[in-house]
């Protein structure tokens, strides 16, 4: 089974530049999430989509929003760029089973690189 | 205000010796804990996880415990090996599909 593939993995923008981001989750995985990972902030959670709705969401300001579509693919994207939106952009998906027992494992893509100049 | 923390940003152990990563968390809610290692440029990797009605759980050389009086779980890798070396993150969720991760343990293990 094919793991969580994001695109493109390294990308080099602009002040005031906007970008997107692209995930594809592992088959049959209904619900992914985004992180931004900066050195020495670990990975700061973004924005969780399931059935193309965003359930959750962390601290991050409106420039950064993303969507799901219907095969639960999902971009991100990141308005009016800042030099510190320069991170490591990390896509995550998981089942998203039901039920009372929680066991719901997130499995990562490699990431893409965003460096803004 | 970080509700998961790995006070230690590095770890050095010798190779075949036993590592013990921690983890403390605050928020008396989480009932799922899981551990990744993480290379550069690349993404996490899950390694092992325990719900919050078991203390330990088991998988070849690794091992995580569970304190949830003390609000913190270690992971124990025995023996170490030198292709251990890598970031370890703990992450924390409370049923919600929301996962908070701390900031990471940089382990080195010496051959």
């Amino acid at each position: 089974k094919a793991g969580v593939t994001q695109t493109p993995r390294y990308l080099i923008k602009t002040r005031g530049q906007q970008v997107t981001l692209s995930c594809s989750p592992i088959s049959g995985h209904r619900s992914v999430s985004w992180y931004q990972q900066t050195p020495g902030q670990g990975l700061q959670f973004l924005f969780e989509y399931f059935s193309e709705t965003q359930r959750n969401k962390g601290n991050f300001p409106g420039r950064f929003s993303g969507r799901q579509f219907s095969n639960s693919r999902s971009e991100m994207n990141v308005s009016t760029l800042e030099l510190g939106d320069s991170a490591l952009y990390l896509c995550a998906s998981s089942l998203a089973s039901l039920g009372q027992d929680f066991t719901d494992t997130q499995y990562f893509g490699p990431g893409t690189r965003l460096t803004v100049l | 205000d970080q509700q998961v923390k790995q006070n230690s940003p590095s770890l050095s152990v010798q190779e075949g010796r036993i590592s013990i990563l921690n983890c403390d968390y605050t928020n008396s809610m989480f009932d799922y804990f899981l551990w990744y290692k993480k290379y550069p440029a690349e993404g996490p990797t899950f390694l092992i996880s325990i719900s919050s009605i078991k203390d330990k759980n088991e998988d070849g050389r690794f091992t995580v415990f569970l304190n949830k009086s003390a609000k913190h779980l270690s992971l124990h890798i025995v023996p170490s090996q030198p292709g251990d070396s890598a970031v370890y993150f703990c992450a924390a969720t409370s049923g919600t599909y929301k996962y908070i991760f701390g900031t990471g343990t940089r382990l080195k293990v010496l051959a």
